[in-house]
């Protein structure tokens, strides 16, 4: 059983369109990151949060921690094909190590 | 600044063969780590090595060994290659200091692409 549920697996969207990419998971956590891999790369952090209900934009990104600290949200507006690529979220488990969700692959067309 | 580099890039293997992936970063880190991508299974943590002289082992240890060569180097070691080792290895390493807190960005090399036939 994974221990975060990223949904959905994949997107194939129009550039222009707005999408929204889940994390979750039945445990609560002190803090959750997003990652962002480009094809051919390694994973870049995009953010951490830490607080519960915390909303954080990074340009055109909206990234939202439940109020449980169980799950997170991010939110594309006016999606470009530059936001092609493989969205990670990540949390510390129990023994301090940095645990990922299976992703979620996005594909922007132009 | 290089970040983290890794060598090499790609990589064929025969059953049972043997190699070495290197891993480098100059970002003066502590802590360096190694995972491996597999599809549909996201990052899952091989080993990590929290401070110089120390290694832990994570998720998935088992058919690999590692050594801290130094504060820069960690090198991961297949000995006896499967095929169920054929994957992605990403290099990652973070300041150290606030690993406990979960607040710490890892920051991750371009991969070693890795086919055991």
């Amino acid at each position: 059983t994974q221990l975060l549920e990223q949904s959905p697996q994949f997107l194939s969207i129009q550039e222009g369109e707005n999408l929204t990419v889940y994390c979750n998971s039945s445990s609560v956590f002190s803090s959750l990151q997003w990652y962002r891999q480009e094809p051919g790369e390694g994973p870049v952090l995009l953010v951490t949060v830490v607080t519960g209900g915390e909303v954080k934009k990074l340009k055109r990104l909206t990234f939202q921690f439940g109020d449980a600290r169980k799950d997170s949200s991010l939110h594309i507006t006016a999606a470009q094909p530059g936001d092609t690529g493989l969205y990670l979220c990540a949390v510390m488990d129990s023994s301090y190590k940095l645990i990922f969700g299976s992703g979620t692959r996005l594909l922007v067309r132009p | 600044n290089a970040g983290v580099t890794q060598t090499p890039k790609f990589q064929v293997l025969k059953t049972g063969q043997s190699m070495t992936l290197q891993c480098a970063q100059d970002m003066n880190h502590n802590s360096m780590y190694w995972y491996r991508q597999d599809p549909g299974m996201g990052l899952r943590l091989i080993y990590y090595s929290a401070s110089e002289g120390t290694t832990d082992k994570g998720e998935v240890p088992n058919g690999y060994n590692v050594s801290r060569l130094n504060k820069r180097e960690f090198s991961l070691r297949l000995e006896s290659a499967a095929p169920s080792q054929t994957s992605v290895y990403f290099c990652a390493s973070s300041g150290g200091q606030l690993r406990l807190a979960g607040v710490e960005t890892q920051y991750f090399g371009p991969g070693t692409r890795l086919l055991v036939l």
